[in-house]
C-alpha cells in the first residue's frame, strides 16, 4: 500500500527566508504532483514531476523528484506573504493519487 | 474551457435531511473522484469512477453515503440521512484518460448539517 508522508505539517517562516518541504513515499513511483490550497479554496495544481531528476520552478518555488530515494522536495526561496497556503504532494501508483496530509505554510513579516 | 463544476457551493441543512451534491467533470475526462475535507481528518478519498463505473468505494464512510455517475458528464453524492458529523467540504475532481494521473479539482461544496 502506497503511503505518502509530508513534513513538516506546519511551517511558520519569516519573509525573506528559505525553507524546504519534504514528501516521502513508500513504494516505487515516478509520477508526483504538488498542489496548493489557499484558505477556503480548492486545490490547484502547482507542479507535475514525471521522471527521476525532474525539476520544475515557478517564481520562488522549486520542486524536484528523486525516485530512487522516493523523495520530492518543494523549496521556497525568499518567502513572501503570498506564499501562505497549504501545500500537498500526491503520488501516483497502481491506484489513484495518494495525497500527503499537507503542509500548512504561514509566512510572517 | 470550464473546469470541474460543483453545485451547490454551500449547503446548510438539518440533521436527518437528504443532501445531494452534484458534479460536472471536465469534458473528455474519464475518471471522477469524490473527496471530503475536514480539519480533523484532512483530505479523504470517498469513491472514484472510471468511465462512469464505480471502481473503489472503500472510502465511503457509511451506508448513508451513496454516489452515482449516470453519464460521463454528471455525478452525484448523496447523504441520507445527514448527520452533524458529515459537515465538511466535499470536492469533486476529474482526471483525463489513461496516461495522466493529474487530478483537477472543483471549487467544492461546503456542507453544514445542524
Amino acid at each position: 500500500e502506497l503511503k505518502v508522508e509530508q513534513n513538516p505539517l506546519f511551517l511558520s517562516m519569516q519573509e525573506g527566508k528559505n525553507y524546504t518541504i519534504y514528501c516521502n513515499y513508500s513504494t516505487t513511483s515516478d509520477r508526483l504532483y504538488w498542489y496548493r490550497q489557499d484558505p477556503g479554496k480548492s486545490l490547484e495544481s502547482l507542479f507535475v514531476l514525471l521522471s527521476n531528476g525532474a525539476v520544475k520552478q515557478e517564481g520562488r518555488l522549486m520542486a524536484s523528484l528523486d525516485t530512487k530515494a522516493r523523495l520530492s522536495t518543494l523549496h521556497i526561496t525568499a518567502a513572501v506573504h503570498d506564499l501562505s497556503a497549504t501545500y500537498f504532494c500526491a503520488v501516483a501508483g497502481n491506484t489513484p493519487l495518494v495525497f500527503g496530509k499537507g503542509t500548512r505554510l504561514s509566512v510572517i513579516a | 474551457d470550464a473546469g470541474v463544476i460543483q453545485s451547490p457551493r454551500h449547503e446548510v441543512t438539518e440533521m436527518g435531511q437528504e443532501v445531494t451534491l452534484r458534479c460536472k467533470p471536465i469534458s473528455g475526462h474519464n475518471s471522477l473522484f469524490w473527496y471530503r475535507q475536514t480539519m480533523m481528518r484532512g483530505l479523504e478519498l470517498l469513491i472514484y469512477f472510471n468511465n462512469n463505473v464505480p471502481i473503489d468505494d472503500s472510502g465511503m464512510p457509511e451506508d448513508r453515503f451513496s454516489a452515482k455517475m449516470p453519464n460521463a458528464s454528471f455525478s452525484t453524492l448523496k447523504i441520507q440521512p445527514s448527520e452533524p458529523r458529515d459537515s465538511a467540504v466535499y470536492f469533486c475532481a476529474s482526471s483525463p484518460s489513461s496516461g495522466s494521473d493529474e487530478q483537477f479539482f472543483g471549487p467544492g461544496t461546503r456542507l453544514t448539517v445542524l
